[in-house]
């Protein structure tokens, strides 16, 4: 069974300050990875995707793939309260479908 | 911007009726998927079709479930016998190619409750 596994969270950080998101999977075959940020009772929103190892950087978000350790990451530099809400990661190692991660929840306190 | 949209939002039915819900996914897109997430879950993978065919569906999409593409814009899927245990939002989603780097765009969802 390929799985996807995250922090459910609840992660608590204070504005301006960087959040860290964390993710592993199992399947090593994987090929491709994805960020999703989802607000309560709405649909998931592509934050970032990354498909090679190291670092990818968009604006306030950066990505951290390291595929022999099979981890991924998300960073929010300069978190803002708009910010809060369940980060989901999700792997693609067939073009077929998204596997999903539980989700964490995050929390940016004024 | 173009988007996946999806009909209707909320849909109530009882235990044991049928129920279709509709997609239409972003015009030029080819592979076409449907998600669930139970309230309080995961979002989990349903099914996946392409040139009016299923590509890939999990174990959770079993007989009672159907996926049609009636014409050149829907994309629906029909649950024959609601169950309770049906109850959940209900995503559609996109992508223009079949490549594994290509995104997946998802539509607003259908919350479903089976009564």
């Amino acid at each position: 069974q390929k799985e996807v596994e995250q922090n459910s969270g609840p992660l608590s950080v204070p504005e301006g300050a960087i959040a860290s998101l964390n993710c592993t999977y199992s399947d090593r075959g994987s090929q491709s990875f994805f960020w999703y940020r989802q607000y309560s009772g709405k649909s998931p929103e592509l934050i970032m995707s990354i498909y090679s190892n190291g670092d990818k950087e968009d604006g306030r978000f950066t990505a951290q793939l390291n595929k022999a350790s099979q981890y991924v990451s998300l960073l929010i530099r300069d978190s803002q309260p708009s910010d809060s809400a369940t980060y989901l990661c999700a792997v693609i190692s067939s073009a077929s479908k998204i596997i999903f991660g539980s989700g964490t929840r995050l929390s940016i306190r004024p | 911007e173009p988007e996946v949209t999806q009909t209707p939002s909320h849909q109530v039915t009882q235990m044991g009726q049928e129920v279709i819900l509709r997609c239409v996914p972003i015009s030029n897109h080819l592979y076409f998927y449907w998600y669930r997430q139970i309230l309080g879950q995961k979002v989990e993978f349903l099914v996946s079709f392409y040139n009016n065919e299923i590509s890939e569906k999990s174990e959770i999409f079993d007989d009672q479930f159907s996926v049609e593409r009636p014409d050149g814009s829907n994309f629906t899927l029909k649950i024959r016998s609601t169950k309770l245990e049906d109850s959940a939002m209900y995503f559609c989603a996109s992508k223009k190619t079949g490549s594994v780097t290509d995104t997946q765009y998802f539509g607003p969802g259908t919350r479903l409750t089976v009564l």
